[in-house]
């Protein structure tokens, strides 16, 4: 069975400081792995996603993800972060192409002026 | 090219009382799957069409049920609503099966109130 754990469901950053989002999984199988983005009154967006091949993956909007097999991690970051972060993350994990999308509990992220 | 639509965008109903929530995927795209969203359980998937087929089901009882037609467009019912069911019902689309290794993309939701 595959599981997510999100490391803080609230983290708060200054304007222009480093975002560091934490997830860890759980998988039987090579996972895919995924970063959702969800704003206010608003659906899910992929920010970036892990299937095969490179373990660092580059998403939208200047964020990255680094999949660390060893570590059982993929956490999200983020060089500067930008006042128009500030929303609700949510890192998944797949088994396979024919299992269902599990969701980590989501990490609100707040950016500081 | 238009998102993934879903209605009602607000929904209130009372307890006993069963709604039907509509999603109509991008244009294109063969599969489309449900989640309900709430504060205490997060994101959990209900299932996913393709091809007007449910070809996987999350753990929800069988009040919760779906259907796909022909033209890709799904809905989801849920009879008999008790208070537990309030939440933000989440509808995406991609263009294949397994969608979970293609992009997929997420509707605005529909917002259940169960009174």
């Amino acid at each position: 069975a595959q599981s997510v754990t999100q490391l803080g469901s609230h983290v708060s950053v200054s304007e222009g400081a480093l975002v560091l989002l934490r997830c860890n999984y759980s998988s039987s199988v090579p996972p895919y792995l995924f970063w959702y983005v969800q704003y206010p009154n608003q659906g899910l967006q992929l920010l970036l996603k892990y299937t095969t091949g490179a373990t660092l993956v580059k998403g939208i909007n200047g964020f990255e993800a680094e999949f660390k097999k060893s570590e059982t991690s993929f956490h999200l970051t983020k060089p500067s972060a930008h006042m128009s972060d500030a929303a609700e993350y949510f890192c998944a994990v797949s088994a396979s192409s024919a299992s269902k999308i599990i969701f980590g509990s989501g990490t609100r992220l707040s950016i500081r002026p | 090219k238009a998102g993934v639509t879903q209605t009602p965008r607000y929904l209130i109903k009372t307890r006993g009382q069963q709604v039907t929530l509509s999603c109509s995927p991008i244009s294109g795209h063969r599969s489309v799957s449900w989640y309900q969203q709430t504060p205490g359980q997060g994101l959990q998937f209900l299932f996913e069409y393709f091809s007007e087929t449910q070809r996987n089901k999350g753990n929800f009882p069988g009040r919760f049920s779906g259907r796909q037609f022909s033209n890709s467009r799904s809905e989801m019912n849920v009879s008999t609503l008790e208070l537990g069911d309030s939440a933000l019902y989440l509808c995406a689309s991609s263009w294949a099966q397994g969608a979970q290794t293609d992009t997929q993309y997420f509707g605005p939701g529909t917002r259940l109130t169960v009174l």
